[in-house]
């Protein structure tokens, strides 16, 4: 079956520093990827998605690219912020209908001064 | 518009109580979800609902039943609350509109706590 897999959090970086989250997936056929962005005590927004390979989605500077050789998704950004402090969940579109999407434990950022 | 509205926010049960969760939206959307949200653990499917008068089972769907009698809403039921339903449940809608971009996107609601003692 469809699999997210995240790399664990909690991370901690100071403002103005280079981010990384890497996602890697498995799935069946050719799902779209997406990462999502909850901030505290709100639901989950969409932050970008890509629908196939080597498409690059991106968003409020944030960054990933679809890379089917690698079935991999990682989220980028060159310069976070204090408000960017979120959790954030990679997940992929289940292709047997319904729209159904398969996500990731989620990685919580932390942005501090 | 509103978007996905949750009802109630918060709520405590004690073991064996029920209560219903009601999820509203207003985007004219024909898919609706379920999902419970756990730490450690990602948003897990419960139920879901591809139209009005369907639903269908996701991932962890035990000890928990759907309604979808109208288009606008999806209900989500608890018969008898068990502690290890305790969690914070989140529903969601997307667009069936294949033409449309975005049209996977899935748009969710502010969650509801569930507390069961």
């Amino acid at each position: 079956g469809n699999s997210v897999t995240q790399m664990e959090g909690p991370v901690t970086l100071s403002e103005e520093a280079f981010l990384t989250i890497n996602c890697t997936y498995t799935a069946t056929g050719y799902p779209s990827l997406f990462w999502y962005v909850q901030y505290p005590g709100e639901g989950l927004q969409l932050l970008l998605k890509a629908t196939k390979a080597d498409d690059k989605g991106s968003n409020k500077g944030f960054e990933a690219t679809y890379r089917k050789e690698t079935t991999s998704f990682h989220l980028e950004k060159g310069s976070v912020q204090v408000s960017d402090s979120a959790v954030y969940f990679c997940a992929l579109s289940d292709s047997g209908g319904g729209n159904k999407l398969t996500f990731g434990t989620g990685t919580q950022l932390k942005v501090e001064l | 518009n509103a978007g996905v509205t949750q009802t109630p926010k918060f709520r405590v049960l004690k073991t064996g109580q029920s209560m219903t969760l009601l999820c509203a939206q207003d985007m004219n959307h024909e898919y609706m979800y379920w999902y419970r949200q756990d730490p450690g653990m990602g948003l897990r499917l419960i139920h879901y609902s591809v139209g009005e008068g369907t639903t269908a089972k996701g991932e962890v769907p035990d000890g928990y039943n759907v309604s979808r009698l109208k288009k606008q809403n999806f209900l989500l039921g608890l018969e008898s609350a068990a502690p290890s339903q305790t969690s914070v449940y989140f529903c969601a809608s997307s667009s069936t509109d294949r033409f449309q971009q975005g049209t996977d996107t899935q748009y969710f609601g502010p969650g509801t706590r569930l507390t069961v003692l």
